[in-house]
């Protein structure tokens, strides 16, 4: 089952606009991450946004928390063509049965950027 | 390079075979995590374990299997093989838990 659902499914923009994407959740969280995957291939961790934080930066990357509304925002600023992938949120939980944590990934937003 | 390494790297295999995907972490991390990736199921949480012990258990079937060894690398062990077992396999790992986590570039697993 999913955890998060990403909106939009996909996006397209041009070179040098901004692209923001959505995440909803459904349960408490210890921290919500987002992650990058160019096709077919592993996935790269962009940022970290701790259940107790509302927003941060990293380069040209801005998350936001709502832990009220379990939502969640990336904003990719002034992108480039090189940022066509797909984007992932993924809610870090704890399991109640192991002790461990769950990282359990939305749907995705497959976001194209034209020159 | 994340510093994840998972073998083979493509596996095409019959229906009913079993197979074994081998994960190494990253050097000092004590977690891995299991994911399969699929068109139409996403990318599903499998299996997370913590220095040798499960932690976490999502939607891992029964006919799969996972287990960490004392070097801390894992395997993930598939059998009674489906064709819609076919998709990717990606193992990631992290220093502890509730952190960020290093995934591998996949094994593609192709059942025919």
């Amino acid at each position: 089952s999913q955890q998060g659902e990403e909106d939009p499914q996909a996006l397209s923009i041009q070179e040098g606009e901004n692209a923001t994407m959505n995440c909803s959740y459904k349960t408490s969280i210890n921290n919500l991450q987002w992650y990058r995957q160019n096709s077919g291939r592993g996935l790269v961790h962009l940022i970290l946004i701790r259940s107790n934080e509302r927003e941060k930066h990293s380069g040209r990357l801005r998350v936001t928390l709502d832990t009220s509304k379990k939502s969640s925002s990336l904003l990719i600023t002034a992108s480039r063509a090189a940022d066509t992938a797909s984007y992932f949120c993924a809610t870090d939980t704890f399991s109640f049965t192991g002790g461990g944590n769950k990282l359990t990934f939305g749907t995705g937003t497959q976001l194209k950027v034209e020159l | 390079d994340s510093g994840v390494t998972q073998t083979p790297k493509h596996l095409i295999t019959a229906t009913g075979q079993r197979v074994t995907l081998r994960c190494s972490p990253r050097s000092g991390d004590l977690s891995v995590y299991w994911y399969q990736q699929s068109l139409d199921q996403g990318l599903q949480f499998l299996i997370q374990y913590y220095n040798g012990e499960e932690r976490a258990k999502g939607n891992i079937l029964e006919r799969f299997s996972a287990q960490q060894f004392p070097d801390l690398h894992s395997e993930l062990n598939l059998s009674s093989l489906e064709l819609g077992d076919s998709a990717l396999y990606f193992c990631a790992s992290s220093p502890s838990t509730a952190v960020e986590a290093f995934f591998g570039q996949g094994t593609r697993l192709t059942v025919v």
